[in-house]
């Protein structure tokens, strides 16, 4: 069975501070996707990036990058000198490579960065 | 840019009343998805849904739920009897379907069901 494993429950940093948000999976599949999506407090949940399992080149977009490593089962992400703006909840999750299969949630990390 | 969008943004209904949720998916999308999230909770898949049936479900999807693409933009879901423990955000998703390397599901704002 998959699972999601977001061990940090919340984060509270001040802007301009860099962090990290922790994503750890389970998978007996040998191909998958994992994705982030971002919750802000108006309870949306916005895509922010795929990540194919055979594709373990770090990706930056902007002041967000994302770390895989297929050896240790973890995708992480950081956000380089955080803004108010990025105040959310921060869920990662996977799902399986056949295509439009259902996403496996992790139960989020709640990020507040504080002026 | 397209978008998915659901109606209405908050439901407040009692208990044992039937709710409908709808959903307009992106346009030449041909997956739709209902996930549930239940307040501070993670998001749990409900059910997804291609070319007129079910496609998968989950075990949280047992016989009070339906959904139905009632025309050609609508994507609804149903609850027969709400009960207390339906209360949550209940999310719409779609995705193109074309391939497994493009099948990214994107999500609507929601609709927060409130059942009294």
């Amino acid at each position: 069975a998959q699972k999601v494993t977001q061990a940090q429950t919340e984060i509270s940093v001040v802007e301009k501070e860099d962090v990290t948000l922790d994503c750890v999976y389970e998978t007996r599949d040998t191909t998958y996707y994992l994705f982030w999506y971002k919750q802000p407090p108006s309870g949306e949940l916005v895509f922010l990036i795929r990540r194919n399992s055979f594709d373990e080149q770090n990706e930056i977009s902007g002041r967000y990058s994302w770390n895989f490593q297929k050896s240790t089962s973890s995708f992480n992400f950081t956000i380089t000198a955080s803004q108010v703006v990025d105040s959310a909840v921060y869920f990662c999750a996977l799902s399986e490579a056949r295509g439009n299969t259902p996403l496996v949630f992790g139960k989020g990390t709640r990020l507040s960065v504080i002026a | 840019e397209p978008e998915v969008t659901q109606t209405p943004s908050h439901q407040v209904t009692q208990m044992g009343q039937e709710v409908i949720l709808r959903c307009v998916p992106i346009s030449n999308h041909l997956y739709f998805y209902w996930y549930r999230q239940i307040l501070g909770q993670k998001v749990e898949f409900l059910v997804s849904f291609y070319n007129n049936e079910i496609s998968e479900k989950s075990e949280i999807f047992d016989d009070q739920f339906s959904v139905e693409r009632p025309d050609g933009s609508n994507f609804t879901l149903k609850i027969r009897s709400t009960k207390l423990e339906d209360s949550a955000m209940y999310f719409c998703a779609s995705s193109d379907g074309l391939s497994s390397s493009t099948d990214t599901q994107y999500f609507g704002p929601g609709t927060r069901l409130t059942v009294l």
